[in-house]
């Protein structure tokens, strides 16, 4: 039962545009919320987190929306630059319940220059 | 500050062979976690520890998977006998406690022939 979904495998986006990377999930007990960006041949790094208590958090060019109603989140960079080009995991967690990580399939994006 | 190191960083056996992984966590990071990662899928959880104890291991196969952590710093995960769909990357992870970021090793390539 995948609780975190990333129905997008991939996406391909110009250089100086908005990338928009999203993410669903069914578990409404979730209250902690994480992007991860991997490049090849390396782990996850960590990007950018929202706690439910908020619908946005900004950290330079990257801003992450969350849309309790909805179980929905969402991942903006802009603008968007070839060094972006990675594949992109949206996580959650029930921070009570030792913040065990579920994580979606991935969204690899494509920065053309 | 030297980042989560794992070896070997690939592995080829054959179904029924056994094989271990070797985790080194950031120093000073209480919670060690281990996911397994198949290709076109997130990263699922196997096993966490807090220092040495098991936190959780609901998604461990019991049956062929084993994990120690000794002395709370360094970690194995061996896998025996191994099956075909055993084939993935094992990453490990490690974080100060359980509500912090998590930080990934470049993670184990393993390909059960």
């Amino acid at each position: 039962d995948q609780q975190v979904k990333q129905n997008s495998p991939s996406l391909s986006v110009q250089e100086g545009r908005i990338s928009i990377l999203n993410c669903d999930y069914t578990n409404s007990m979730f209250d902690y919320f994480l992007w991860y960006k991997k490049y090849p041949a390396e782990g996850p790094t960590f990007l950018i987190s929202i706690s439910s208590i908020k619908d946005k958090n900004e950290d330079g060019r990257f801003t992450v929306f969350l849309n309790k109603s909805a179980k929905h989140l969402s991942l903006h960079i802009v603008p968007s630059q070839p060094g972006d080009s990675a594949v992109y995991f949206c996580a959650a967690s029930v921070v009570y319940n030792f913040n065990k990580f579920y994580f979606g399939s991935g969204t690899k994006l494509n920065v053309k220059p | 500050e030297a980042g989560v190191a794992q070896s070997p960083r690939y592995k080829i056996i054959e179904k029924r062979q056994s094989v271990a992984f070797w985790c080194n966590p950031i120093s000073g990071h209480a919670t060690l976690y281990w996911y397994q990662q198949i290709l076109g899928q997130g990263p699922k959880l196997l096993i966490q520890f807090q220092n040495n104890g098991v936190v959780d291991d609901s998604q461990l196969p019991k049956d062929r998977f084993s994990a120690e952590r000794l002395k709370g710093v360094d970690s194995t995960l061996k896998i025996q006998p191994a099956k075909l769909e055993d084939s993935a990357v094992y990453l490990c992870a490690s974080s100060m406690g359980t509500t912090e970021t998590q930080y990934f090793g470049p993670g184990t390539r393993l390909l059960v022939l």
